[in-house]
């Protein structure tokens, strides 16, 4: 079975800066997809950032982007510019390749504060 | 286009009773997914639903049980409560041949007394 580890229950940022925000997984399958949802205390999960894992290419929105090493099962999210409103749980996910049929696996999640 | 919406945000239930949680996917998608995230921990995957019959199952109980609608809304519903239980319950839609990204709507807060 899939698993996913964030190994970082807690970080801070001051405004302005940049945090990365770490994650590893655990699977056997060749193609997959990775991502990075965030949970503000609204709680709704909303979408930060796609990884293919066929692409090579790290993915990047805006001032978020991901170092993506397959070899080492690693996918970690760098946040630049750090806002006040970046601060949330951020929860790394697996899903398999068979995307119609595969759940989501989630990490534990890491809580961001953004100190001003 | 409407985002996934979920009823009730909250609700209170004492141990031994039964639960009906609701959902209505986002405009266009046909297949919803039901996650339990309890207090300080990642979401777990409950059940899948496709073309209205359940297409994966996550290591719960079969007092977790759920309904699609040919609108392609659905329930959670949960019989004889357990401390446990209390969670926040998710509801996610998605195409089911699509980039594999899941959206969420805000969450179903269960307190079981």
């Amino acid at each position: 079975a899939q698993t996913v580890t964030q190994s970082q229950p807690e970080m801070s940022v001051q405004e302005a800066e940049t945090v990365t925000l770490s994650c590893t997984y655990d699977t056997s399958e060749s193609d997959y997809y990775l991502f990075w949802y965030k949970q503000p205390p609204s709680r709704q999960m909303i979408l930060v950032i796609r990884q293919e894992a066929y692409k090579q290419q790290n993915a990047t929105e805006n001032r978020f982007s991901v170092n993506f090493q397959k070899a080492a099962k690693s996918f970690s999210l760098k946040i630049s510019d750090s806002q006040l409103g970046d601060a949330a749980m951020y929860f790394c996910a697996y899903r398999g390749s068979n995307s119609g049929n595969t759940p989501l696996v989630f990490g534990k999640g890491t809580r961001l504060s953004v100190i001003a | 286009e409407t985002g996934v919406t979920q009823s009730p945000t909250h609700l209170i239930k004492t141990r031994g009773q039964q639960v009906t949680l609701r959902c209505s996917s986002q405009s266009g998608h046909n297949t919803v997914s039901w996650y339990q995230q309890a207090l300080g921990q990642g979401p777990q995957f409950i059940f899948q639903y496709y073309r209205e019959e359940e297409n994966g199952r996550g290591n719960f109980p079969p007092r977790f049980s759920g309904l699609q609608f040919p609108n392609y809304s659905s329930e959670l519903n949960v019989n004889a409560l357990e401390l446990d239980d209390s969670a926040l319950y998710l509801c996610a839609s998605s195409l089911i041949m699509g980039p594999g990204e899941l959206f969420f709507g805000e969450g179903s807060r269960l307190t079981v007394l």
